[in-house]
């Protein structure tokens, strides 16, 4: 059972676009939702991240929007550039599990072309 | 710089052989993770531990072994008895909920 879901697989955005990545998750006991940009051949790094009882959250270009009641979850990369060409994974925890395990959805290949 | 160190960056392994893979990290951090990631998979939990000396299974430990004998490191063993191997292996450690820190993987293939 995946507990979170990602789409789109791949996304191909002009320079200057806006990428959209969505997430839904299933589990209503998830409370943190960090969202983690990987370089090939690198490790995931944190990118920026929300908690259920916020809406949105904006970090520079990026923004998580949030539906608490849809259990869905989005990011939004503003003025998209060539640099931010990746793959973005979203994740979900539980922290009331006793750790602090991520749950990955499958992770979406974004390309900026010029 | 306080980081994880991932350590050989990449690593062949013959049929049948067991293969370690180090982790060490100097941010003093309780818990320490082992993710796989396959190509369109995303990462999935293989072991984890809170504290030295101990360790829990993730979704997909069958074929995999760790032990925790100091804070700093986490090693895994994949033995032979995981059938597919082949795949990017990411260490990672926490303190807190906020504070994930991945390393930078090993590429172990099988040849």
């Amino acid at each position: 059972q995946q507990q979170v879901k990602q789409s789109p697989q791949s996304l191909i955005v002009q320079k200057g676009g806006i990428s959209i990545i969505n997430c839904a998750y299933e589990n209503t006991a998830f409370d943190y939702f960090p969202w983690y940009q990987q370089f090939p051949g690198k490790g995931p790094a944190l990118l920026i991240a929300i908690r259920p009882d916020v809406s949105e959250k904006k970090e520079g270009r990026f923004t998580i929007s949030f539906n608490k009641s849809a259990k869905q979850f989005s990011l939004h990369i503003m003025d998209s550039q060539p640099g931010d060409s990746a793959t973005y994974f979203c994740a979900a925890i539980n922290s009331g599990a006793g750790s602090y395990q991520l749950t990955f959805g499958k992770g979406t290949k974004l390309s900026v072309i010029p | 710089d306080g980081g994880i160190t991932q350590s050989p960056k990449y690593l062949f392994r013959k049929e049948g052989q067991n293969v370690t893979l180090s982790c060490e990290q100097n941010l003093n951090h309780d818990a320490m993770y082992w993710y796989r990631q396959d190509p369109g998979q995303g990462l999935r939990l293989i072991y984890y531990s809170q504290i030295v000396n101990d360790f829990q299974k993730g979704d997909i430990a069958e074929g995999y072994s760790v032990s925790r004998e100091k804070k700093e490191s986490f090693p895994l063993t994949v033995t032979s008895a995981q059938k597919n191997p082949t795949a990017f292996y990411l260490c990672a450690s926490s303190t807190d909920l906020y504070g994930y820190t991945f390393g930078s993987g090993t590429r172990l293939t099988v040849v």
